[in-house]
């Protein structure tokens, strides 16, 4: 299995909801990561988890909560968004440490997150 | 902070035209990837180069990563409508090789 998932595909949520998205990889990675992507513009890292452990955060604000319940799984619990955390939410993994210096992450196809 | 700035932005060119495609960085990376992303998906890996002036070859596509590791390109010849996408550089963090930084992108269009 090659595949990191994703789940949903399409989420809609209304300012005051509470929802999660979802992420598993059976590649026994070690390392998985959440990412941002507005519209037309790259990736930008939010979360990095390091054999389970929350290693890199990149100042988030604490309305996004991940959790990596083991080392298959990673999730990110959202509350009380705003229209402007709209966007294409990546969940990827790679092996840890990184192979010959290289951190190389296999991608899921992405949550697509509106917020109302 | 480290910044990769890829150049061009956007690219729309005939099948068959050749292009190249620069990522530049004042910061040293331990690593260089390029991604390619089509719409409604994920990032998918090209090629990864770890050495100052490696080249690597991947059928009609040429990666080059610079002598001071800063800088890398990549080279499309005759190219196809397949090859449309965004294009991304990506480096790896020199104290955190966790830490992937994402370019600016490139967006290529090929029409048939």
């Amino acid at each position: 299995d090659t595949e990191v998932t994703q789940t949903p595909k399409h989420l809609v949520m209304g300012m005051t909801n509470k929802k999660s998205l979802k992420c598993e990889q059976h590649m026994g990675h070690r390392a998985m990561y959440w990412y941002k992507q507005k519209a037309k513009k790259p990736p930008e890292l939010m979360f990095v988890y390091s054999y389970e452990k929350l290693s890199i955060n990149e100042s988030v604000p604490s309305r996004f909560s991940p959790e990596c319940p083991n080392s298959s799984l990673l999730n990110l619990h959202l509350h009380a968004l705003q229209p402007e955390d709209s966007a294409l939410y990546l969940c990827a993994s790679s092996q840890e440490p990184a192979v010959a210096g290289a951190n190389v992450l296999t991608f899921g196809a992405g949550s697509r997150l509106t917020v109302l | 902070t480290q910044l990769l700035e890829q150049s061009p932005q956007f690219l729309s060119i005939q099948e068959g035209e050749n292009l190249t495609v620069y990522c530049n960085s004042s910061s040293v990376f331990s690593s260089l990837q390029w991604y390619r992303q089509e719409p409604g998906e994920g990032p998918v890996l090209l090629v990864t180069v770890v050495t100052g002036g490696e080249v690597k070859k991947l059928k009609r596509l040429t990666f080059q990563f610079g002598d001071a590791r800063k800088d890398s390109s990549l080279h499309i010849t005759a190219a196809q409508p397949g090859d449309t996408g965004l294009y991304l550089c990506a480096g790896g963090g020199s104290y955190n090789t966790d830490k992937l930084i994402f370019g600016t992108g490139t967006r290529l269009q090929v029409f048939p």
